[in-house]
């Protein structure tokens, strides 16, 4: 089945650690996203990628970094710069610009607490 | 990017009908709108999206008005499984960014 897999479903990571959050695609977009969540707020953006070997800072880029080296897959780390980790992280990817109705598919989530 | 704004939270009863009202005064010609629905420990999920007038589909209907400054999400005849947040986004036509704002937190009664 075509989907977004997220991996792992639940993560701990002790203080001062870098984790990488495992985001991967058979849908053929162009486009994928990481999002935090924390407990009752909405989605905030870390970065995107429209294409291979290009990303972008989305509005809470600091202390986390990406890759983007296949289509398929955009994995995040989470670096020991992030001074607050612990939330609920959501990759989702999105069919190419120029294609009306843009929906995104979302994956089902990394749920990580610093321990 | 345009900002979008939307009522915290709103409760209903099974089998109303639910209209939650999403503003976006600076939303430009190419922008797009589209609502997405949440449940808990879950990604979004994509409901409908519009450009201009009224758009339909088996689970929603998109209500915009000619100036495009606001628009409405309608659920006819909630269950208690719409219990869930609902966000509201523009989306420009040229962009891939896609921002989310803080939703509206429907509550479901029997």
């Amino acid at each position: 089945d075509g989907g977004i897999t997220q991996s792992p479903k639940y993560l701990f990571r002790k203080e001062g650690q870098n984790v990488t959050l495992s985001c991967e695609q058979n849908l053929n977009h162009d486009a994928m996203y990481w999002y935090r969540q924390d407990p009752g707020q909405g989605l905030r953006l870390i970065y995107y990628s429209q294409i291979v070997n290009d990303f972008q800072k989305g509005d809470i880029a600091e202390g986390y970094s990406v890759s983007r080296e296949k289509k398929e897959s955009f994995p995040l780390t989470v670096t020991s710069a992030q001074k607050n980790p612990t939330a609920f992280y959501l990759c989702a990817s999105s069919i190419p610009q120029g294609v009306v109705n843009t929906e995104a598919f979302f994956g089902q989530g990394t749920r990580l607490t610093v321990v | 990017l345009a900002k979008t704004t939307q009522p915290i939270s709103m409760d209903s009863y099974e089998g109303q009908e639910v209209n939650i009202t999403c503003s976006h005064n600076n939303i430009a010609t190419n922008d797009y709108i589209t609502w997405y629905q949440q449940f808990p420990s879950q990604g979004p999920r994509f409901i409908i999206q519009g450009y201009k007038t009224k758009v339909t589909n088996e689970v929603a209907s998109l209500f915009i008005p000619a100036d495009r400054k606001s628009s409405t999400l309608s659920l006819p005849r909630v269950s208690l499984s719409d219990t869930a947040v609902y966000y509201c986004l523009v989306q420009m036509d040229s962009s891939y960014k896609l921002i989310f704002g803080s939703g509206t937190r429907l509550l479901v009664r029997p």
